[in-house]
């Protein structure tokens, strides 16, 4: 019922190219779900974050689209840039009750120039 | 300060010898949550503070792992009698008192030899 389910494990992008990591969960009780971006030997930094009463959130090349009915949401970068290569991690959260975040087990993205 | 700091940055230990992580939040979060990243892997949930409220322990493995935040500002994170198994990047967040955005530290690489 915790759980948050990522894909896919590692992705490899051209420069220019849209790059899409998927989530799914099980707990309706969450209503936070944001992603977050992780460079090698730093710790992870919210990207982007969205709640269930949208289905898309856009901010500059990265945008979340949410699907309530089928508990998904997907991250999808435009243009993706060297620069972004990362892992990128999704999560949610809940505002009563537990409030620590539930992450997905996170997406290596490589984009290559 | 700017941002949620931790120390040290780096631990080697050996095999059964206690460890102290420490955690300074953003001045003015009283949420606080620790994580730990172990090697390609998602964030697992250990323990959250909010504010003078009792912690959510929930998330520690074992009863070797305690932690505990003084003042509302600073919190350490202890690992008794360290096992190979406790090798990973431990992460620190913290949070405004009803936001769920959370910012991290760039975390703790814990070794035990």
């Amino acid at each position: 019922q915790q759980q948050v389910k990522q894909s896919p494990q590692s992705l490899i992008v051209q420069k220019g190219g849209i790059s899409i990591i998927n989530c799914a969960y099980e707990n309706t009780a969450f209503d936070y779900f944001p992603w977050y971006q992780q460079f090698p030997g730093k710790g992870p930094a919210l990207l982007i974050a969205i709640r269930p009463d949208v289905s898309e959130k856009k901010e500059g090349r990265f945008t979340i689209s949410f699907n309530k009915s089928a508990k998904q949401f997907s991250l999808h970068i435009m243009d993706s840039q060297p620069g972004d290569s990362a892992t990128y991690f999704c999560a949610a959260g809940m505002d009563t009750g537990r409030r620590a975040l539930t992450f997905g087990s996170g997406t290596r993205l490589q984009v290559q120039p | 300060g700017a941002g949620v700091s931790q120390s040290p940055s780096n631990k080697v230990t050996e095999k059964g010898k206690d460890v102290e992580l420490r955690c300074d939040p953003i001045s003015g979060h009283t949420a606080l949550y620790w994580y730990r990243q172990s090697l390609g892997q998602g964030l697992e949930f250990l323990i959250y503070f909010q504010g003078n409220s009792a912690p959510d322990k929930s998330g520690l493995p074992s009863d070797r792992f305690s932690a505990e935040r003084t003042g509302g500002s600073v919190s350490t994170l202890t690992i008794q009698r360290t096992q190979q198994e406790d090798s990973a990047v431990y992460l620190c967040a913290s949070s405004l008192s009803h936001s769920q955005m959370a910012f991290f530290g760039q975390g703790t690489r814990l070794t035990v030899v």
